[in-house]
């Protein structure tokens, strides 16, 4: 089985500065990693994923993240937020393979929020 | 990107009816879609794992007559919560998988049995 931490539940930023999410996955076998966006009483939008290849994935809106394997951790980050980026952010994981893919287990969550 | 529509988005209902969401995938072929439930600030839970056809693969702790999932086309797949209680309410997602594509999900549907 898989499991995903998000180590931080909120993070509150200022209006342009750099924000970093936290997630850390464990599994024994090979996973995809996904970063999604949820907005308040609406459904999930796929900012970005890593399936394979570059360790370095960018995703919508400007952000990116990096699948590190040795350390299992899998952060988004951003160099520079905007008010609308205001959201709650997860990170989620599935088992990597066909048969798999979209099956996920999600992290806690992390509330983004960005101040004037 | 491809488009999965959930309905209702909001629905209210009273304790002891059945109340059925529907989730469709617009302009793709969905042989698998999931349903994941989402608890007010909480993290969503898969439900159960829907396949055009067959019976629905349910998540242990998930109760298959209390959630019953019907997959009988390529593009539609619906969850009736039965019987429904206070308990039951909650943020209900379903999302749909084509094999050469990320999974899409549609808006969601607020729950509330009074």
């Amino acid at each position: 089985a898989q499991s995903v931490t998000q180590l931080d539940s909120q993070v509150p930023v200022f209006e342009e500065a750099p924000v970093e999410l936290r997630c850390n996955y464990s599994s024994s076998v090979s996973v995809y990693l996904f970063w999604y966006v949820q907005y308040p009483n609406q459904g999930l939008q796929l900012l970005l994923k890593y399936l394979s290849g570059s360790t370095l994935v960018k995703g919508i809106n400007g952000f990116e993240a990096e699948f590190n394997k040795s350390q299992t951790s899998f952060h988004l980050r951003k160099p520079s937020v905007h008010i609308s980026d205001t959201a709650e952010y997860f990170c989620a994981v599935s088992k990597a393979g066909g048969t798999s893919y979209g099956k996920l287990t999600f992290g806690q969550g992390t509330i983004l929020t960005v101040h004037p | 990107g491809a488009v999965v529509s959930q309905h209702p988005s909001r629905v209210i209902c009273k304790s002891g009816t059945s109340v059925k969401i529907e989730c469709r995938s617009l302009d793709f072929q969905a042989t698998t879609m999931f349903w994941y439930r989402q608890f007010p600030k909480q993290s969503l839970m898969l439900m159960a794992t829907s396949n055009e056809g067959s019976k629905a693969t349910y998540e242990q702790g998930v109760e298959k007559d209390k959630f019953l999932i019907n997959h009988a086309s390529l593009t539609l797949s619906t969850l009736t919560v039965t019987s429904a209680h206070p308990e039951d309410s909650s943020f209900y997602i379903c999302s749909a998988r084509d094999p050469s594509t990320e999974a899409f999900f549609g808006q969601g549907t607020r729950l509330t049995v009074v």
